[in-house]
C-alpha cells in the first residue's frame, strides 16, 4: 500500500490560493488519489480525486505529475471557512479497506 | 452526509458497560466502515463490511464487535474489553466499485467515565 506524507500544518490568508502537496512515492499503477476535508466534530467530506494530470471541480483542483509520486490539492481564493484538516489517500481499485486509513492530515488555518 | 445517520451524537457510559453505536444508511451502498478518531489524530479503521452477513477486522478491532444483518445497518458495540473507549466514532459507506469515495456520517462522541 502506498504511504502518504503531508505537511502537518499550513497557514494562509483569506483570498489567497493554497496548495497542499502530498507525497506518495510507492503509488501503484492502478491506484487513484483522493482528498477529503474535515471540520471539527464532523466526518470527513470528499473533495476531489484523480488518477493523472489535472482534475478540477467547483471547489478545488488536483494536480498530478506524470510520475504520480505526488499530488497537489489547490484551493483557489480561500476563506475563513476553509480552515479544516485535509487528508490525502491513495486507494487501490476494488473494494475492501486497502488505502482507506487516514493519517493526521494537514491542518490548514486561514487568517483574515 | 444526509444519507448516513449516526445516533446518538453524544453518548456517556460508565466504565465496564457495553454500549452500541448506531449507523444507518439510505444510500444503498454495499460497503460500510467504522473508524475511531482521537484528539489531534487521524482516523483508525475498526471494522468494515462489504456485504450483508460478512465483516472484517480493521487495524484496531480489539474490544469492539459489529454485525451486518441488513444492508442499511452496521452497528458497533464497544465492549468493556476496550481499554480506552472514549473517542469520536465515525461510520462511513461507499459503493464497491472502482474509485468510489467514502461518505461519512457526523459521528458519535462517546465518553466513558
Amino acid at each position: 500500500l502506498a504511504k502518504t506524507t503531508q505537511p502537518v500544518s499550513m497557514d494562509s490568508y483569506e483570498g489567497q490560493e493554497v496548495n497542499i502537496t502530498c507525497s506518495h512515492n510507492n503509488i501503484a499503477t492502478n491506484d487513484y488519489i483522493t482528498w477529503y476535508q474535515q471540520f471539527p466534530s464532523q466526518g470527513p467530506r470528499f473533495i476531489i480525486q484523480g488518477y493523472k494530470t489535472k482534475v478540477t471541480n467547483e471547489v478545488a483542483s488536483l494536480f498530478i505529475p506524470a510520475d504520480r509520486k505526488s499530488s497537489t490539492l489547490s484551493l483557489p481564493r480561500v476563506s475563513l471557512s476553509d480552515t479544516a484538516v485535509y487528508y490525502c489517500l491513495v486507494v487501490p481499485p476494488g473494494g475492501g479497506a486497502d488505502g482507506l486509513t487516514f493519517g493526521k492530515g494537514t491542518h490548514l488555518i486561514i487568517q483574515p | 452526509d444526509g444519507g448516513i445517520t449516526q445516533s446518538p451524537k453524544y453518548l456517556f457510559r460508565k466504565e465496564g458497560q457495553n454500549v452500541t453505536l448506531s449507523c444507518e444508511q439510505n444510500l444503498n451502498h454495499d460497503a460500510m466502515y467504522w473508524y475511531r478518531q482521537d484528539p489531534g489524530q487521524g482516523l483508525r479503521l475498526i471494522y468494515y463490511s462489504q456485504i450483508v452477513n460478512d465483516f472484517q477486522k480493521g487495524d484496531i478491532a480489539e474490544g469492539y464487535s459489529v454485525s451486518r444483518e441488513k444492508k442499511e445497518s452496521f452497528p458497533l458495540t464497544v465492549t468493556s474489553a476496550q481499554k480506552n473507549p472514549t473517542a469520536f466514532y465515525l461510520c462511513a459507506t461507499r459503493q464497491s466499485s472502482y474509485n468510489s469515495p467514502l461518505h461519512f456520517g457526523n459521528g458519535t462522541r462517546l465518553t466513558v467515565t
